[in-house]
Protein backbone atom coordinates (compact mmCIF):
# COMPACT_ATOMS: atom_id res chain seq x y z
CA UNK A 1 0.00 0.00 0.00
CA UNK A 2 1.28 3.44 -0.66
CA UNK A 3 1.53 5.67 2.00
CA UNK A 4 0.21 8.67 -0.14
CA UNK A 5 -2.65 7.81 -2.76
CA UNK A 6 -4.37 9.84 -5.17
CA UNK A 7 -6.79 9.03 -8.16
CA UNK A 8 -4.34 10.38 -10.78
CA UNK A 9 -7.10 11.75 -13.14
CA UNK A 10 -7.17 13.57 -14.96
CA UNK A 11 -10.05 15.24 -13.20
CA UNK A 12 -12.20 17.45 -15.83
CA UNK A 13 -14.65 20.16 -14.98
CA UNK A 14 -16.56 23.11 -16.22
CA UNK A 15 -15.26 26.19 -15.66
CA UNK A 16 -17.55 27.75 -12.41
CA UNK A 17 -18.30 24.35 -11.10
CA UNK A 18 -16.81 22.80 -7.83
CA UNK A 19 -13.51 20.33 -8.33
CA UNK A 20 -13.11 17.99 -5.72
CA UNK A 21 -9.90 16.45 -4.98
CA UNK A 22 -9.17 13.79 -3.12
CA UNK A 23 -5.98 11.73 -1.18
CA UNK A 24 -5.56 9.10 1.29
CA UNK A 25 -2.49 8.51 3.77
CA UNK A 26 -1.82 4.70 5.34
CA UNK A 27 0.35 5.84 8.32
CA UNK A 28 -2.63 6.79 10.98
CA UNK A 29 0.57 8.56 13.18
CA UNK A 30 0.40 11.16 10.10
CA UNK A 31 0.19 14.74 11.36
CA UNK A 32 0.53 17.72 9.13
CA UNK A 33 -1.24 17.34 5.55
CA UNK A 34 -0.67 19.59 2.32
CA UNK A 35 -1.89 20.82 -0.72
CA UNK A 36 0.12 21.68 -3.81
CA UNK A 37 -0.19 22.88 -6.74
CA UNK A 38 1.98 22.07 -10.16
CA UNK A 39 1.75 23.81 -12.99
CA UNK A 40 3.11 21.50 -16.27
CA UNK A 41 6.89 22.16 -16.05
CA UNK A 42 7.08 24.47 -12.88
CA UNK A 43 8.03 23.65 -9.21
CA UNK A 44 5.28 22.85 -6.35
CA UNK A 45 3.69 25.56 -5.06
CA UNK A 46 1.78 25.74 -1.44
CA UNK A 47 -1.97 26.20 -1.43
CA UNK A 48 -2.90 25.12 2.05
CA UNK A 49 -2.36 23.21 5.03
CA UNK A 50 -4.30 21.69 7.57
CA UNK A 51 -3.79 20.05 10.98
CA UNK A 52 -6.95 19.13 12.83
CA UNK A 53 -10.19 16.78 11.59
CA UNK A 54 -12.67 19.39 10.01
CA UNK A 55 -12.64 22.02 7.17
CA UNK A 56 -10.01 24.72 6.74
CA UNK A 57 -11.46 27.68 4.04
CA UNK A 58 -9.17 30.48 2.26
CA UNK A 59 -10.81 32.00 -0.20
CA UNK A 60 -12.10 29.41 -2.99
CA UNK A 61 -10.43 26.82 -1.48
CA UNK A 62 -11.21 24.33 1.35
CA UNK A 63 -9.33 21.93 2.87
CA UNK A 64 -11.27 18.51 4.45
CA UNK A 65 -9.46 16.21 6.90
CA UNK A 66 -10.55 13.18 8.42
CA UNK A 67 -7.83 11.55 10.90
CA UNK A 68 -10.42 8.49 11.41
CA UNK A 69 -10.80 7.64 7.67
CA UNK A 70 -7.33 8.81 6.85
CA UNK A 71 -8.80 11.02 4.22
CA UNK A 72 -8.00 14.47 2.79
CA UNK A 73 -9.67 16.23 0.09
CA UNK A 74 -8.99 19.55 -1.36
CA UNK A 75 -12.34 21.62 -2.65
CA UNK A 76 -12.24 24.01 -5.46
CA UNK A 77 -14.86 26.72 -6.03
CA UNK A 78 -15.75 28.82 -8.94
CA UNK A 79 -13.18 27.10 -11.10
CA UNK A 80 -11.54 28.51 -13.54
CA UNK A 81 -8.91 27.77 -16.15
CA UNK A 82 -5.96 28.82 -14.56
CA UNK A 83 -6.82 26.23 -12.05
CA UNK A 84 -5.67 23.55 -14.33
CA UNK A 85 -2.33 22.02 -12.63
CA UNK A 86 -1.51 19.12 -10.92
CA UNK A 87 -2.65 18.98 -7.59
CA UNK A 88 -0.19 17.21 -5.22
CA UNK A 89 -1.08 15.53 -1.57
CA UNK A 90 1.35 15.82 0.86
CA UNK A 91 1.55 14.28 4.89
CA UNK A 92 4.55 14.96 7.78
CA UNK A 93 5.00 12.67 10.55
CA UNK A 94 6.77 14.03 13.60
CA UNK A 95 9.13 17.48 14.21
CA UNK A 96 11.56 16.79 10.62
CA UNK A 97 8.91 17.72 8.53
CA UNK A 98 9.69 15.59 6.12
CA UNK A 99 7.01 15.90 2.95
CA UNK A 100 5.52 12.60 1.75
CA UNK A 101 3.96 13.34 -1.67
CA UNK A 102 1.54 11.50 -3.70
CA UNK A 103 1.67 11.19 -7.51
CA UNK A 104 -0.73 14.16 -7.80
CA UNK A 105 -3.87 14.90 -9.80
CA UNK A 106 -4.15 16.17 -12.77
CA UNK A 107 -7.35 19.09 -13.00
CA UNK A 108 -8.46 20.45 -16.61
CA UNK A 109 -10.82 23.17 -15.97
CA UNK A 110 -12.48 23.70 -19.26
CA UNK A 111 -14.06 27.27 -20.47
CA UNK B 1 13.08 38.36 -0.76
CA UNK B 2 15.25 35.93 -3.22
CA UNK B 3 14.10 32.49 -3.61
CA UNK B 4 15.25 29.28 -4.11
CA UNK B 5 17.87 29.21 -6.62
CA UNK B 6 18.75 26.26 -8.49
CA UNK B 7 21.32 25.73 -11.53
CA UNK B 8 21.62 24.38 -14.04
CA UNK B 9 18.11 24.28 -14.84
CA UNK B 10 18.66 21.88 -17.57
CA UNK B 11 20.96 18.73 -18.27
CA UNK B 12 21.65 15.96 -20.70
CA UNK B 13 24.01 13.53 -20.35
CA UNK B 14 25.42 9.86 -21.28
CA UNK B 15 24.84 7.25 -18.64
CA UNK B 16 27.68 6.21 -16.73
CA UNK B 17 28.49 9.94 -16.77
CA UNK B 18 28.43 12.14 -14.02
CA UNK B 19 26.90 15.31 -13.24
CA UNK B 20 26.20 17.74 -10.21
CA UNK B 21 23.29 20.43 -9.45
CA UNK B 22 24.05 23.26 -6.92
CA UNK B 23 21.27 25.07 -4.32
CA UNK B 24 21.16 28.01 -2.49
CA UNK B 25 18.20 28.00 -0.12
CA UNK B 26 16.49 31.61 1.26
CA UNK B 27 18.59 33.60 3.32
CA UNK B 28 18.48 32.16 7.03
CA UNK B 29 16.66 28.85 6.24
CA UNK B 30 18.04 26.37 8.27
CA UNK B 31 16.30 23.03 6.47
CA UNK B 32 17.48 22.04 3.21
CA UNK B 33 15.72 19.17 0.92
CA UNK B 34 16.33 17.77 -2.43
CA UNK B 35 13.36 15.93 -4.08
CA UNK B 36 13.57 13.41 -6.83
CA UNK B 37 11.15 13.97 -8.95
CA UNK B 38 10.01 11.48 -11.95
CA UNK B 39 7.70 12.34 -14.78
CA UNK B 40 3.81 11.68 -13.86
CA UNK B 41 4.93 11.43 -9.96
CA UNK B 42 4.70 13.41 -6.66
CA UNK B 43 8.45 14.24 -4.98
CA UNK B 44 10.46 11.80 -3.72
CA UNK B 45 12.69 13.21 -0.27
CA UNK B 46 16.56 12.10 -1.20
CA UNK B 47 18.21 13.93 1.77
CA UNK B 48 17.13 16.43 4.35
CA UNK B 49 19.55 18.80 5.87
CA UNK B 50 19.38 20.74 9.30
CA UNK B 51 22.34 23.50 9.09
CA UNK B 52 25.55 20.98 7.91
CA UNK B 53 23.83 17.75 9.62
CA UNK B 54 21.50 15.08 7.92
CA UNK B 55 18.33 14.40 9.24
CA UNK B 56 16.92 12.18 6.53
CA UNK B 57 18.69 10.07 3.44
CA UNK B 58 16.70 6.62 4.10
CA UNK B 59 15.71 7.27 0.11
CA UNK B 60 19.12 8.32 -1.21
CA UNK B 61 20.71 5.44 -3.32
CA UNK B 62 24.34 6.08 -1.72
CA UNK B 63 25.83 3.86 -4.83
CA UNK B 64 25.61 6.47 -7.16
CA UNK B 65 24.27 9.84 -4.92
CA UNK B 66 25.75 12.16 -2.73
CA UNK B 67 25.25 15.52 -1.30
CA UNK B 68 26.83 17.83 0.70
CA UNK B 69 25.87 20.93 2.26
CA UNK B 70 29.53 21.89 3.68
CA UNK B 71 29.05 25.34 5.43
CA UNK B 72 25.36 25.07 6.56
CA UNK B 73 24.07 27.01 3.28
CA UNK B 74 24.36 26.21 -0.10
CA UNK B 75 24.05 22.48 -1.24
CA UNK B 76 25.38 20.36 -3.97
CA UNK B 77 23.98 16.64 -5.03
CA UNK B 78 25.64 14.70 -7.48
CA UNK B 79 24.91 11.63 -9.42
CA UNK B 80 27.72 9.20 -10.30
CA UNK B 81 27.61 7.05 -12.07
CA UNK B 82 24.71 8.28 -14.06
CA UNK B 83 21.68 5.44 -15.23
CA UNK B 84 18.55 6.34 -17.54
CA UNK B 85 16.52 5.78 -14.71
CA UNK B 86 17.89 8.78 -12.93
CA UNK B 87 16.08 11.28 -15.96
CA UNK B 88 13.51 13.35 -13.36
CA UNK B 89 13.35 17.20 -11.85
CA UNK B 90 15.72 17.14 -8.95
CA UNK B 91 13.85 19.92 -7.07
CA UNK B 92 15.58 21.99 -3.83
CA UNK B 93 13.33 23.28 -0.99
CA UNK B 94 14.34 25.18 2.10
CA UNK B 95 12.25 25.80 5.02
CA UNK B 96 13.05 27.89 8.11
CA UNK B 97 14.09 26.08 11.43
CA UNK B 98 10.80 24.12 12.94
CA UNK B 99 8.61 25.69 10.29
CA UNK B 100 7.23 22.34 7.82
CA UNK B 101 4.76 24.44 6.98
CA UNK B 102 6.92 27.08 4.85
CA UNK B 103 8.52 24.91 2.51
CA UNK B 104 9.72 26.61 -0.41
CA UNK B 105 10.71 24.91 -4.07
CA UNK B 106 13.14 26.19 -6.58
CA UNK B 107 12.59 25.82 -10.05
CA UNK B 108 14.32 22.92 -10.28
CA UNK B 109 17.33 21.30 -12.79
CA UNK B 110 15.83 19.31 -15.38
CA UNK B 111 17.73 16.07 -16.04
CA UNK B 112 17.59 13.87 -19.26
CA UNK B 113 19.63 10.38 -19.26
CA UNK B 114 20.86 9.33 -23.13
Amino acid sequence: QKEVEQNSGPLSVPEGAIASLNCTYSDRGSQSFFWYRQYSGKSPELIMFIYSNGDKEDGRFTAQLNKASQYVSLLIRDSQPSDSATYLCAVTRGSNYKLTFGKGTLLTVNP
Amino acid sequence: EAGVAQSPRYKIIEKRQSVAFWCNPISGHATLYWYQQILGQGPKLLIQFQNNGVVDDSQLPKDRFSAERLKGVDSTLKIQPAKLEDSAVYLCASSPQGSGNTIYFGEGSWLTVV
